[in-house]
């Protein structure tokens, strides 16, 4: 079973509007964290922002926020005032712990492109 | 601080032939991960060292992939014998744990493997 879906192969948005992804995760763990990173096309992955599983406010990092529904089981980002260079692959990925270690997942990714 | 870096950038090779990239972690950081990243897809994990131990190897081909990580620091990913279908960029990430602390990856530009 996929550990991390992101259903939205491809999204689009204005320059300066909000736009959301979607991520949806399946873990049986009760201590875990949930990450977004942004690829762009130099192909380099960028940590945006964390939310741990036990964190009882959503998570904010400038323009990013992130969505957390843990009974939905869902972590969507929020990106706000969107802007040219936000143009880029985002994945969602989740860090559960086995053996003292944590194993991180990642998800297919979203294609986002800002327009003017 | 310096980042994970990784070399070579690009390599293209013939099917059957073997090939080899190499990856520096950001000093201190214990863990160190090896991805593949298939055009279009998320990163997979390939294999997860802890200093110099591996924690999870279970999506590694071992017939044709190894890795080391020799002296807890540096980490080498060998093909052997490569097949049309390992083009892809390989990812090297690491990261440190402590105690308050997210874990979020810290990832290399990557090595574009092309077989021909």
């Amino acid at each position: 079973a996929q550990k991390i879906t992101q259903t939205q192969p491809g999204m689009f948005v204005q320059e300066k509007e909000a736009v959301t992804l979607d991520c949806t995760y399946d873990t049986s763990d009760q201590s875990y964290g949930l990450f977004w990173y942004k690829q762009p096309s130099s192909g380099e992955m960028i940590f945006l922002i964390y939310q741990g599983s036990y964190d009882e406010q959503n998570a904010t990092e400038g323009r990013y926020s992130l969505n957390f529904q843990k009974a939905r089981k869902s972590a969507n980002l929020v990106i706000s005032a969107s802007q040219l260079g936000d143009s880029a692959m985002y994945f969602c990925a989740m860090r559960e712990e086995a053996g003292g270690s944590y194993i991180p997942t990642f998800g297919r990714g979203t294609s986002l492109i800002v327009h003017p | 601080e310096a980042g994970v870096a990784q070399s070579p950038r690009y390599k293209i090779i013939e099917k059957r032939q073997s090939v080899a990239f190499w990856c520096n972690p950001i000093s201190g950081h214990a863990t160190l991960y090896w991805y593949q990243q298939i055009l279009g897809q998320g990163p997979k994990l390939l294999i997860q060292f802890q200093n110099n131990g591996v924690v999870d190897d279970s999506q590694l081909p071992k017939d044709r992939f190894s890795a080391e990580r020799l002296k807890g620091v540096d980490s080498t990913l060998k093909i052997q014998p490569a097949k049309l279908e390992d083009s892809a960029v390989y990812l090297c990430a690491s990261s440190i744990r402590r105690t308050r602390n997210t874990g979020e990856l810290f990832f290399g530009e990557g090595s574009r493997l092309t077989v021909l």
